[in-house]
């Protein structure tokens, strides 16, 4: 079964540093997630991203994230200056047009 | 923000049981719910959804009934297995938005 790919497995950054988060979502799917679980937390919502831009985020969603899908295959989420508070796994997810949402493995982003 | 709830953190079943999870709900604006099952270290896997027309959607060993006047809906696994083990998210959705809304989740243990 295809599945969404993220890399790297474990993220190990400065506060203040960029990361970027990739993956690889499932080919002829459509739409694109991202969500976050902060240990012991809920998954929460970060973004969804359709035709190439923002369709709708939330209001962890700032101007210290962003995500692009520079090369129709990767789809990326950049944290421009990490902080504590972002330490968290990061879940990749999409689906195709009327099917329900299918997560990656996640990233674990470890800000120190 | 509590609008999905899953009361119970845990739950212990002895193999071949039937186990019964709960999730409670309070946005009206909800019309699709899922529910997902998590391992450690893997993202959420999509088991089952229910569209707020339905009352009750089965696939194998996994049934979804919604209560609409109540909010609450609830995943029955029958018979249950050691694989079920893992923890199960409830999650909702409204028409014309992106977002899925999780719960805190429930641990299963299926007892051999």
């Amino acid at each position: 079964e295809p599945e969404v790919t993220q890399t790297p497995s474990h993220q190990v950054t400065q506060m203040g540093q960029e990361v970027i988060l990739r993956c690889v979502p499932i080919s002829n799917h459509l739409y694109f997630y991202w969500y976050r679980q902060i240990l012991g937390q809920k998954v929460e919502f970060l973004v969804s991203f359709y035709n190439n831009e923002i369709s709708e985020k939330s209001e962890i969603f700032d101007d210290q994230f962003s995500v692009e899908r520079p090369d129709g295959s990767n789809f990326t989420l950049k944290i421009r200056s990490t902080k504590l508070e972002d330490s968290a796994m990061y879940f990749c997810a999409d689906r195709g047009r009327d099917s329900p949402l299918h997560f990656g493995n996640g990233t674990r982003l470890t800000v120190t | 923000d509590q609008q999905v709830k899953q009361n119970s953190p845990s739950l212990s079943v002895q193999e071949g049981r039937i186990s019964i999870l709960n999730c409670d709900y309070t946005n009206s604006m909800f019309d699709y719910f899922l529910w997902y099952k998590k391992y450690p270290a893997e993202g959420p896997t999509f088991l089952i959804s229910i569209s707020s027309i339905k009352d009750k959607n089965e696939d194998g060993r996994f049934t979804v009934f919604l209560n609409k006047s109540a909010k609450h809906l609830s995943l029955h696994i029958v018979p249950s297995q050691p694989g079920d083990s893992a923890v199960y998210f409830c999650a909702a959705k409204d028409f014309g938005n992106e977002k899925l809304t999780f719960g805190t989740g429930t641990r299963l243990t299926i007892i051999p």
